[in-house]
């Protein structure tokens, strides 16, 4: 089975600044993706960023990016410039490449943006 | 586009009903998948669907079944509401090939049911 750890229920970060949200997982897969969800208070569901594991470059996407240690198994996710808008539950996902492509969630990380 | 359509958006049931969440998608998505998400949790699968007539368990699949009769449609079931089920549902869709898309998986706006 596929386990994500988020290790930081809670973080704040002060506008402006970068803040960055960690998680790592356990897996014997050898061929699947990364992502990170941010969910705002309106319980949306919304993509950030995504990696997939072959791939060595680490995604970037605007103002977010992550680290991809895959022989760590890490995959932390930097945001640079906080803004208020930011503020939100973060998880990371799992997704294995197979019939199903099921996620697996972490915790989450209740990031709140001071102004 | 509507996307992934869920109803209801509320609901407040006894302990020992039963009732249906329904889940539709427009998209023509082959796969489809229920999430319950327990206050201050991340989203645990329930079932997912590879295609219709084609229905699999998740990791917390007790309490609850599925049906895919059509492609756009995949209705969860709690025949016993516990309290134990007092939870947030999702319902997500996807392609089964994960290409350059942008979205993995669509995600509806979510059901927030409360068993009392």
């Amino acid at each position: 089975a596929q386990t994500v750890t988020q290790s930081q229920p809670e973080m704040s970060v002060q506008e402006a600044e970068t803040v960055t949200l960690s998680c790592t997982y356990d897996t014997s897969e050898s061929n699947y993706y990364l992502f990170w969800y941010k969910q705002p208070p309106s319980r949306q569901m919304i993509l950030v960023i995504r990696q997939e594991a072959y791939k060595q470059q680490n995604a970037t996407e605007n103002r977010f990016s992550v680290n991809f240690q895959k022989a760590a198994k890490s995959f932390s996710l930097k945001i640079s410039d906080s803004q208020l808008g930011d503020t939100a539950m973060y998880f990371c996902a799992f997704m294995k490449h197979n019939t199903g492509n099921q996620f697996y969630f972490g915790t989450g990380t209740s990031l709140t943006v001071i102004p | 586009n509507a996307g992934v359509t869920q109803t209801p958006k509320f609901r407040i049931l006894k302990i020992g009903q039963s009732m249906t969440l329904q889940c539709t998608q427009d998209m023509n998505h082959n796969y489809m998948y229920w999430y319950r998400q327990d206050p201050g949790m991340g989203l645990k699968l329930i079932y997912y669907s590879v295609g219709a007539g084609i229905t699999d368990k998740g990791e917390v699949p007790n309490g609850y079944n599925v049906s895919r009769s059509t492609t756009e449609d995949f209705p969860l079931r709690l025949e016993l509401a516990a309290p134990s089920q007092t939870s947030v549902y999702f319902c997500a869709s996807s392609y089964s090939v994960l290409g350059g898309s942008n979205q993995p998986q669509h995600f509806g706006d979510g059901t927030r049911l409360s068993i009392l």
